[in-house]
């Protein structure tokens, strides 16, 4: 049992590069979130998917795109990234498929270093 | 707008001495407040939640966390701290978006904790 797994563990790309960040539990989870963690301001919520076929926006969704491809696989891409998308980028998953029972854990992979030059 | 504030950035303690974390957060409604931990290169791991009943919650690693609500705080606690818990300590509320559908948790900027043999 992985629980979260991310790939890659650290990327570089040049302004104006695409690429996408791959994130996939065998936990058999419904909902799936990716975040970004810049130093001195915790972690953001980019985009989210309560269950399987449904994403939807977060807090800084600007940039960015999801597929949840699968019940298992949810992967965040960027179309033309820019050096204000350097973070590292975590991707996170919780049993509950949506719904307000916001006590659920939710369990978080071990992240992609992102640099944009 | 829900916060949540981590006074201390860094903080260094003697292995075997006592730690306390602090954690204050600014929530209209009852919290569902959490601790994780960030070991260097590592995802966030759970260390405890509180979501309802006894104040003083306990969590894995020897850690425990007391809510107060009278000062809208969540501090960590370890009676003996050592090597092995250098990291960075996050504080997060759980809330969930009615506008969005979506649960979220709202973090902290984190402590970062040095252990000094």
């Amino acid at each position: 049992n992985a629980g979260v797994t991310q790939t890659p563990k650290f990327q570089v790309l040049k302004t104006g590069q695409s690429m996408t960040l791959q994130c996939a539990q065998d936990m058999n989870h419904n909902s799936m979130y990716w975040y970004r963690q810049d130093p001195g301001m915790g972690l953001r919520l980019i985009y989210y998917s309560a269950s399987e076929g449904t994403t939807d926006k977060g807090e800084v969704p600007n940039g960015y795109n999801v597929s949840r491809l699968n019940k298992r696989e949810f992967s965040l891409r960027l179309e033309s990234a820019a050096p204000s998308q350097t973070s590292v980028y975590f991707c996170a998953s919780r049993r509950l498929a949506g719904g307000p029972k916001v006590e659920e854990t939710q369990y978080f992979g071990p992240g992609t270093r992102l640099l944009v030059l | 707008a829900q916060s949540v504030t981590q006074p201390d950035i860094h903080i260094t303690v003697s292995e075997g001495a006592s730690l306390e974390l602090r954690c204050n957060y600014s929530y209209g409604a009852t919290p569902y407040l959490f601790w994780y931990v960030q070991s260097p290169g590592q995802g966030l791991q759970l260390l405890l939640k509180y979501f309802s009943g006894d104040t003083l919650v306990q969590g894995i690693k020897g850690f425990e966390a007391e809510f107060k609500r009278s000062q809208s705080s969540f501090n960590l606690r370890k009676p003996s701290v050592h090597w092995s818990d250098a990291a960075e300590y996050f504080c997060a509320v759980g809330r969930f978006s009615w506008a969005g559908g979506y649960n979220k948790l709202i973090f902290g900027a984190g402590t970062r904790l040095a252990v000094h043999p």
